[in-house]
């Protein structure tokens, strides 16, 4: 049973360049939370798609949309990129239409962006 | 804004010694969890406690959360190499029922 995968692995971008993040959820998982961990830092929560839509969002700009496919799985898109989004992107999914804290998340791998 | 605050932020320690990580806030929470974080990976649920008080036990882990629901720890007995990573505390916001906040997390090594 395939865990969350996460694609690339690492990328390196540019300042003002655009950036598309790619996450398949676990098998049978059917909600995705996309998260930024900044070096040393704890994951900070971007968004939660469900049923192709945005169920919940962070404290992110504009910059940052995603977008949820029917077979489940998620890109994130980061466009006009800063020195600052330079970070981790983690993915999690769950299973339950509740989207209830108490449901297990699963983490991918991540992916790693570094912004020059 | 809810915070959670972990501490220390960094602990090295022998194999065999034992420890404790705080994880603190001022605001209440209805439920908390535990994860670890390893290099190269995300994080991994260890435990979620949702009653005031509760205590639970994970082999030689033991995690606690307080009466008043602000705060937990997480107490490791003879730590292992193995226990070697990043903890970091979770919990929901009163935001958003899908938005969760982590703390700032608690970097482990453990020297054989």
């Amino acid at each position: 049973d395939a865990g969350v995968t996460q694609s690339p692995t690492h990328l390196i971008k540019t300042r003002g360049q655009q950036v598309t993040l790619r996450c398949s959820p676990k098998s049978g998982h059917d909600t995705v939370s996309w998260y930024q961990q900044a070096l040393g830092q704890g994951p900070q929560f971007i968004f939660q798609y469900y049923e192709e839509e945005e169920r919940q969002r962070g404290n992110f700009p504009d910059r940052f949309s995603g977008h949820q496919f029917p077979n489940y799985s998620s890109e994130l898109n980061v466009n006009a990129l800063l020195l600052g989004d330079s970070a981790l992107y983690l993915c999690a999914s769950t299973k339950g239409t509740s989207g209830s804290f108490t449901d297990t998340q699963y983490f991918g791998p991540g992916t790693r962006l570094t912004v020059l | 804004t809810q915070l959670l605050e972990q501490s220390p932020q960094f602990l090295s320690i022998q194999e065999g010694e034992n420890l404790t990580v705080y994880c603190n806030s001022s605001s209440v929470f209805s439920s908390l969890q535990w994860y670890r974080q390893e290099p190269g990976e995300g994080p991994v649920l260890l435990v979620t406690v949702v009653t005031g008080g509760e205590v639970k036990k994970l082999k030689r882990l033991t995690f606690q959360f307080g009466d008043a629901r602000k705060d937990s720890s997480l107490h490791i007995t003879a730590a292992q190499p193995g226990d070697t990573g990043l903890y970091l505390c979770a919990g929901p916001t009163t935001s958003g029922t899908y938005k969760y906040i982590f703390g700032t997390g608690t970097r482990l090594k453990v020297l054989a």
